[in-house]
């Protein structure tokens, strides 16, 4: 079994800040992890995934994510944040023969001019 | 490549109607999955295409179904619509072999509003 928690439906930083989304996993084999991006009346689009090579993950748009196995947690980062990257994110989690991600609830990003 | 394109994106309907929505998928991709997205429950997975076949389901009745032809591109059937299907369906492609890595690819989704 797999599942995903999202910490905080909403999160409201200022521009220039550091941004901090947070994602626990639970996943009883090894798993792969994502976060996805949802704009507004659009689809999910992928920032970054975690397939064991390295613990910390580089994506798009100066988003990373570290994979920390002792806390089952999966948090995105960004240094600096900018209006446009105001939208829904989302962490997901697929393992064990799995084609099926399983979603957690996501989080609204809020940037304050 | 193109990318999942989805016709309709827009949809008023009454309940009791029913509705069909299209999903093509990126070209070389065999599977297509789709979602229910609303503001109370999130992103709920309906049910996955895997060549012609559907490989995984979700919890949802049997009001809600689905197909894939032989060109993977796939529909969704809502019949006897209810004011709570009002959602976002999205759909989303991926190669569907080799492992869990692969990401899914997404499509703008269909608004369906049912009055």
């Amino acid at each position: 079994a797999q599942s995903v928690t999202q910490l905080g439906s909403h999160v409201s930083v200022s521009e220039g800040a550091l941004v901090l989304l947070r994602c626990n996993y639970s996943s009883s084999v090894p798993p792969y992890l994502f976060w996805y991006v949802q704009y507004p009346n659009q689809g999910l689009q992928l920032l970054l995934k975690y397939t064991s090579a390295a613990t910390l993950v580089k994506g798009i748009n100066g988003f990373e994510a570290e994979f920390k196995k002792s806390e089952t947690s999966f948090h995105l980062t960004k240094p600096s944040a900018h209006m446009s990257d105001a939208a829904e994110y989302f962490c997901a989690v697929q393992a064990g023969g799995s084609y099926i991600p399983t979603f957690g609830r996501g989080t609204s990003l809020i940037v304050h001019p | 490549k193109a990318g999942v394109t989805q016709t309709p994106r827009y949809l008023i309907k009454t309940r009791g109607q029913q509705v069909t929505l299209s999903c093509s998928p990126i070209s070389g991709h065999r599977s297509v999955s789709w979602y229910q997205q609303t503001p109370g429950q999130g992103l709920q997975f309906l049910f996955e295409y895997f060549s012609e076949t559907q490989r995984n389901k979700g919890n949802f009745p049997g009001r809600f179904s689905g197909r894939q032809f032989s060109n993977s591109r796939s529909e969704m059937n809502v019949s006897t619509l209810e004011l709570g299907d009002s959602a976002l369906y999205l759909c989303a492609s991926t190669e569907g072999t080799g492992g869990n890595a692969n990401e899914q690819f997404f499509g703008p989704g269909t608004r369906l509003t049912v009055l």
